[in-house]
C-alpha cells in the first residue's frame, strides 16, 4: 500500500511569515494535486504538478514536484490570515488510484 | 445555482435512525463521489459513480447505501450507524472519471454528521 504523509500536521504562524509544507510518498507517483480546504468548506484545487522537478507559482504560493517523483512541497511567502485552512495533497499513483494525505492544518494569526 | 451543493450541512442522528444525505452538481459532470473526512485522517473515498453507474465501492459497510438516480444527483442513505461514523461527508464531482491524472475534483461543502 502506498503511503502518503504530510508534514507538519499543524502549523501556527504570524502574518507575514514564510512557511513550507511537505507531502511525501513511500513510492513514485504519476501526478500530484494540492487542495486547500477552508473551515466549513470543501477542498478547492490549487495546482496540479505532473513533471518531476516542476515548479509552479500561484501568487505567493510556490509548488515544487521532486525530481524523484516521490515528494512535493508548498511554500507560502508572507502568509496572510486568508491562507488559513487545511492543505491537502492528493496523488494519482502508478496503480491508477487516488490517495489523499491527512493534511497540514495552517493557522495564520493577524 | 452553480457548483456542488450538499444538504443538510449538519445532521445529528441516533443509532437507530434512517437519514439521507443529498448532493447535487450543476457543472454538467459525469462522475460523482462520496468521501468521508475524519479528524486527523486522510480523506477516504467511499463510492464512485460514472454516468449513474457505481464503479467503485471501497469496502464500505452496508449501513451506508448510495444512490445515483442521474448524473446530477447523488444520495447517501444512512441506517443504524455507529458513533465512529461521525465525520464530515463530502461529495465531489469531476468532468470524467479520474483516469486522467489532471482531472480536477469539485467538492461540496460537506455534511457534518454526528451519530449519538
Amino acid at each position: 500500500t502506498q503511503l502518503l504523509e504530510q508534514s507538519p500536521q499543524f502549523l501556527s504562524i504570524q502574518e507575514g511569515e514564510n512557511l513550507t509544507v511537505y507531502c511525501n510518498s513511500s513510492s513514485v507517483f504519476s501526478s500530484l494535486q494540492w487542495y486547500r480546504q477552508e473551515p466549513g468548506e470543501g477542498p478547492v484545487l490549487l495546482v496540479t504538478v505532473v513533471t518531476g522537478g516542476e515548479v509552479k507559482k500561484l501568487k505567493r504560493l510556490t509548488f515544487q514536484f521532486g525530481d524523484a517523483r516521490k515528494d512535493s512541497s508548498l511554500h507560502i511567502t508572507a502568509a496572510q490570515p486568508g491562507d488559513t485552512g487545511l492543505y491537502l495533497c492528493r496523488i494519482y499513483n502508478q496503480g491508477g488510484k487516488l490517495i489523499f494525505g491527512q493534511g497540514t492544518e495552517l493557522s495564520v494569526k493577524p | 445555482e452553480t457548483g456542488v451543493t450538499q444538504t443538510p450541512r449538519h445532521l445529528v442522528m441516533g443509532m437507530t435512525n434512517k437519514k439521507s444525505l443529498k448532493c447535487e452538481q450543476h457543472l454538467g459532470h459525469n462522475a460523482m463521489y462520496w468521501y468521508k473526512q475524519s479528524a486527523k485522517k486522510p480523506l477516504e473515498l467511499m463510492f464512485v459513480y460514472n454516468f449513474k453507474e457505481q464503479t467503485e465501492n471501497n469496502s464500505v459497510p452496508s449501513r451506508f447505501s448510495p444512490e445515483c438516480p442521474n448524473s446530477s444527483h447523488l444520495f447517501l442513505h444512512l441506517h443504524t450507524l455507529q458513533p465512529e461514523d461521525s465525520a464530515l461527508y463530502l461529495c465531489a464531482s469531476s468532468q470524467e472519471l479520474f483516469r486522467d491524472r489532471d482531472t480536477e475534483a469539485f467538492f461540496g461543502q460537506g455534511t457534518r454528521l454526528t451519530v449519538v
